[in-house]
């Protein structure tokens, strides 16, 4: 079956550095795969979508690559602010029909 | 107001009791999905549905029944509340694959305990 696994400690950094955010999948090649910022108490917020045939997609301070290859997406956030605080959900697409799996998530604390 | 609503936010219900969870979007949005999270287990898929009258099971849809008769709604019923579907549930939205538009836009939540 699908396997999504990111980070599963808490990555704490300091304001101003750029956190980096890790996703692996196994067992399967997404079409495309969705970044999603989930705040305490809150549903999952959209940020990026990055397709197969893309390496790299940029949003203002945010940065996805996605290596089909490794089956690893990368999530940076460059001159983290503690506003970035939150956790970090990847989503690949499992089947057309935008049906997603979501990892469990990665906590990040900007400290400042 | 636009957008995604849920209802209710907090919910305590009994063991065996049958309980509904309310869904509304406003965009028009053909693909609408249940979720629920729960600690160490992230988002997991209840049940998913294409368009008005065409839903599909998700990873986790034992328990769970759905229904969308109209675009806008997508009620989820839980048929016979069991303690084990204490959590959060989700809903979310989706424009779909003809507007080549992927991103989901969820909803505020609704906090379900199950006693």
């Amino acid at each position: 079956s699908q396997k999504i696994e990111q980070n599963s400690e808490a990555l704490n950094i300091q304001e101003g550095k750029t956190a980096t955010l890790t996703c692996n999948y196994t067992n399967y090649s997404p079409a495309y795969l969705q970044w999603y910022r989930q705040d305490p108490g809150r549903g999952p917020v959209f940020l990026l979508l990055i397709r197969e045939n893309e390496k790299e997609k940029r949003k203002e301070r945010l940065k996805v690559t996605f290596d089909t290859t490794l089956k690893q997406s990368l999530f940076h956030i460059t001159a983290s602010q503690p506003a970035d605080s939150a956790t970090y959900l990847c989503a690949p697409l499992v089947e057309y029909g935008n049906k997603l799996v979501f990892g469990a998530g990665t906590i990040l604390r900007v400290k400042s | 107001d636009a957008g995604i609503t849920q209802s209710p936010r907090y919910k305590i219900t009994e063991t065996g009791r049958q309980v509904t969870l309310m869904c509304h979007q406003t965009w028009s949005h053909s693909y609408m999905f249940w979720y629920r999270q729960d600690l160490g287990h992230g988002l997991r898929l209840i049940y998913y549905s294409a368009a008005a009258d065409i839903t599909d099971k998700g990873e986790v849809s034992d328990g769970y029944v759905v229904s969308r008769s109209k675009t806008e709604n997508f009620p989820l019923t839980l048929e016979s509340a069991t303690r084990s579907q204490t959590s959060v549930y989700f809903c979310a939205s989706s424009e779909g694959g003809l507007a080549d538009s992927y991103e989901q836009y969820f909803g505020p939540g609704t906090r379900l305990t199950v006693t």
